[in-house]
């Protein structure tokens, strides 16, 4: 069992650059997220998917774009990267949406450097 | 309390001591409340989550208290090992938003 399988682990991108850092999660869970982690930050959503089709902002959605076209994958796409974007990102899933009952799995984390 | 804050933001001891953190999360709008230990080079592993006023939660030498009226939630760990040593994060649910606070880094010296 996998759990949560984030591509790719380091990615170095220069300034205007798209790119797409790709999500899967093997535990059938309806609520899949993506996280910002910058020093001094602790974690912050971007965005959040509620189920296949269904997407909706976080905290700080600005420069991202999300799909969820299946249950098993959530990918994050850059569309013009800046060197604000260089961050830790970690995708995270839960079994269940809206109550906040289960923890949270969470991927390995991908390591952006925007120059 | 508008944001998730903890502390303290580090924390040194010897092993053999307990010690103790805190959570501090707007009260109103309340759904859950998490916490996680984060290893370096890992990533966060869920350790508890606390639904109800008065919730105690325990794992092995770490426990965790809720108070959901004040807003507030402890962490101890009782005798600290040298692989307790990393980052715990607590996170407030409210719905579909998770919101986490900053962390406190636990360096437990043999």
């Amino acid at each position: 069992n996998a759990g949560v399988t984030q591509t790719p682990k380091f990615q170095v991108l220069k300034t205007g650059q798209s790119m797409t850092l790709q999500c899967a999660q093997d535990m059938n869970h309806e609520y899949m997220s993506w996280y910002r982690q910058d020093p001094g930050m602790g974690l912050r959503l971007i965005h959040y998917s509620v189920g296949a089709g269904i997407t909706d902002q976080g905290e700080v959605p600005n420069g991202y774009n999300v799909s969820r076209s299946t249950t098993e994958d959530f990918p994050l796409r850059l569309l013009s990267a800046a060197p604000s974007q260089t961050s830790v990102y970690f995708c995270a899933s839960s079994p269940v949406t809206g109550t906040g009952h289960y923890g949270y799995t969470f991927g390995s984390g991908t390591r952006l450097t925007v120059v | 309390i508008l944001n998730v804050e903890q502390s303290p933001q580090s924390l040194h001891v010897q092993e053999g001591d307990s010690t103790n953190f805190t959570c501090s999360f707007p009260s109103s709008n309340f759904y859950a409340l998490h916490w996680y230990r984060w290893e370096t080079a890992k990533s966060p592993e869920a350790l508890f989550v606390m639904t109800l006023n008065g919730d105690e939660k325990k794992k092995g030498r770490i426990s965790a208290t809720l108070n959901t009226k004040e807003g507030y939630s402890y962490l101890y760990i009782k005798g600290s090992q040298p692989e307790d040593s990393a980052t715990y994060l607590c996170a407030r649910n409210a719905g579909n938003m998770l919101t986490f606070g900053g962390g406190t880094r636990l360096m437990v010296k043999p």
